[in-house]
């Protein structure tokens, strides 16, 4: 595709509910990052692949929160058990290459834990 | 851990003006990445401008251009001839080379007056 594609873009749950938040990056990228941004501030990293190699996932909150990637293209970023904390602005990102930094992003997924 | 700083959470400009947004960062690393991102209302993340710590020459990209002072770590963004589609939050973002995450300042609201 042309770019970056999320899908929801809008997702209102409720509290104790699991969410999948669906990432489709630009056609021939190989790196994929998830972000998350809270009201008022700026994106924080989540999770990063390379291919369908999950590298790092040391911006992952807790347990409840998983991405997988099994085909090296599509992402998709699991919230267990959502709390209203977890509401927030998800980005995801991609890239062409691992070690090419320049991002993309996505536009986003909002979701609100009621 | 490195951190983005940007100490204006909000500037005005009026249209056809210049702008200049300001971004300090902290880093002990040589080797690393700078970005601007745009987020207009619309929510969208896009690149603005990117910048290498290894040149010392600034980048430029149309109206938009950058000072880049590594010895001070300073990245501020200059917008020239402003537009009213200009009107965005801006945020500044860190890469450290080697490294696949952006570090993200808390973004500078920008307007834009007719």
């Amino acid at each position: 595709g042309a770019g970056v594609s999320q899908s929801p873009r809008y997702k209102v749950t409720k509290r104790g509910q699991d969410v999948a938040l669906r990432c489709d990056p630009i056609s021939g990228h190989v790196s994929l990052y998830w972000y998350r941004q809270a009201l008022g501030q700026g994106p924080e990293f989540l999770t990063y692949f390379n291919y369908e190699a999950q590298q790092d996932k040391s911006g992952l909150p807790n347990d409840r929160f998983s991405a997988e990637r099994p085909e090296g293209s599509i992402s998709t970023l699991t919230i267990q058990r959502t709390e209203q904390r977890d509401s927030a602005m998800y980005r995801c990102a991609s890239s062409f290459r691992s070690g090419e930094v320049t991002q993309y992003f996505g536009p986003g997924t909002r979701l609100l834990v009621l | 851990a490195q951190t983005v700083t940007q100490s204006q959470p909000e500037m005005s400009v009026q249209e056809a003006e210049t702008v200049t947004l300001s971004c300090t960062y902290d880093t002990s690393e040589s080797d690393y990445y700078l970005f601007w991102y745009k987020q207009p209302p619309s929510r969208q993340m896009i690149l603005v401008i990117r910048q290498e710590a290894y040149k010392q020459q600034n980048a430029t990209e149309n109206r938009f251009s950058v000072n880049f002072q590594k010895a001070a770590k300073s990245f501020s963004l200059k917008i020239s001839d402003s537009q009213l589609g200009d009107a965005a939050m801006y945020f500044c973002a860190y890469n450290q080379g080697g490294s696949e995450k952006l570090v993200f300042g808390k973004g500078t609201k920008l307007t834009v007056n007719p």
